[in-house]
C-alpha cells in the first residue's frame, strides 16, 4: 500500500461518539487526502492537506475535522454531527497537490467505520 | 449527475477470457485519466495514467485507450486470471480528481 498505513482495520462507533481514524504515510508527501467510499459511488473527497498547519474542506467536510501536525500524519475525526457516517474510509498522499496532478495519489489500504 | 460514468457496473468473465470496460466522462478542462485497481477491503492501485495527447497505455495485461474527443475511455484486460478480480475505478483530473463509481470484475475458473 505505498507506504501510508490506516488504524483500525475496523471501527465501531456508537451513535454520538465521536472516532478518530489514523492515518500515516512514511513516502515524505507533502499532501495528503481523506475520502469517503459507499457502495456504488466513487470516492469522495473529505478533507486535504498541502503542507503541514494547513488544510481545506473537500466536498462533503461536514461532520468531519481534520488536523495536520506533522507531516507524516493526518488524522481523521468523523464527529457526532456525521449523520451517516457507515462507511469505507481511504486515506491518500501525493508528492504535490496542484489542480492537474500528475502526481499519483498512494492510497492506505482502508478504515470500514460501522455506527451500530 | 456524476462526471464520470462507467459500464458495466459489474462483470462475471472466465479464466482467461478477455474485457473491456468502459468509461465516460464529461469533466471539462481535462487534465489526466487514471485507471485503478481496487481489491475488496483494500486501497485503489493505480494502473495507467494517461494525459490529453495519449492514446493508449499498457501495464502488462492492462491496456487503457483514450479518445479525447468523444471523452471515453476503455480498460482492455486480456488472458484474465483469477487474481483479475476486483474493481476498476476510472479517474478524471481536471480542475480537481473526479472518481467513478468503479465497475466490479469477478474472474471465475
Amino acid at each position: 500500500d505505498g507506504g501510508i498505513t490506516q488504524s483500525p482495520k475496523y471501527l465501531f462507533r456508537k451513535e454520538g461518539q465521536n472516532v478518530t481514524l489514523s492515518c500515516e504515510q512514511n513516502l515524505n508527501h507533502d499532501a495528503m487526502y481523506w475520502y469517503r467510499q459507499d457502495p456504488g459511488q466513487g470516492l469522495r473527497l473529505i478533507y486535504y492537506s498541502q503542507i503541514v498547519n494547513d488544510f481545506q474542506k473537500g466536498d462533503i467536510a461536514e461532520g468531519y475535522s481534520v488536523s495536520r501536525e506533522k507531516k507524516e500524519s493526518f488524522p481523521l475525526t468523523v464527529t457526532s454531527a456525521q449523520k451517516n457516517p457507515t462507511a469505507f474510509y481511504l486515506c491518500a498522499s501525493s508528492m504535490q497537490r496542484d489542480l492537474s496532478s500528475y502526481n499519483e495519489q498512494f492510497f492506505g489500504p482502508g478504515t470500514r467505520l460501522t455506527v451500530l | 449527475k456524476n462526471q464520470v460514468e462507467q459500464s458495466p457496473q459489474s462483470l462475471i468473465i472466465l479464466e482467461g477470457k478477455n474485457c473491456t470496460l468502459q468509461c465516460n466522462y464529461t469533466v471539462s478542462p481535462f487534465s489526466n485519466l487514471r485507471w485503478y485497481k481496487q481489491d475488496t477491503g483494500r486501497g485503489p492501485v493505480s494502473l495507467t495514467i494517461m494525459t490529453f495527447s495519449e492514446n493508449t497505455k499498457s501495464n502488462g495485461r492492462y491496456t487503457a485507450t483514450l479518445d479525447a474527443d468523444t471523452k471515453q475511455s476503455s480498460l482492455h484486460i486480456t488472458a484474465s486470471q483469477l487474481s483479475d478480480s476486483a474493481s476498476y475505478i476510472c479517474v478524471v483530473s481536471a480542475r480537481d480528481m473526479r472518481f467513478g463509481a468503479g465497475t466490479r470484475l469477478t474472474v471465475k475458473p
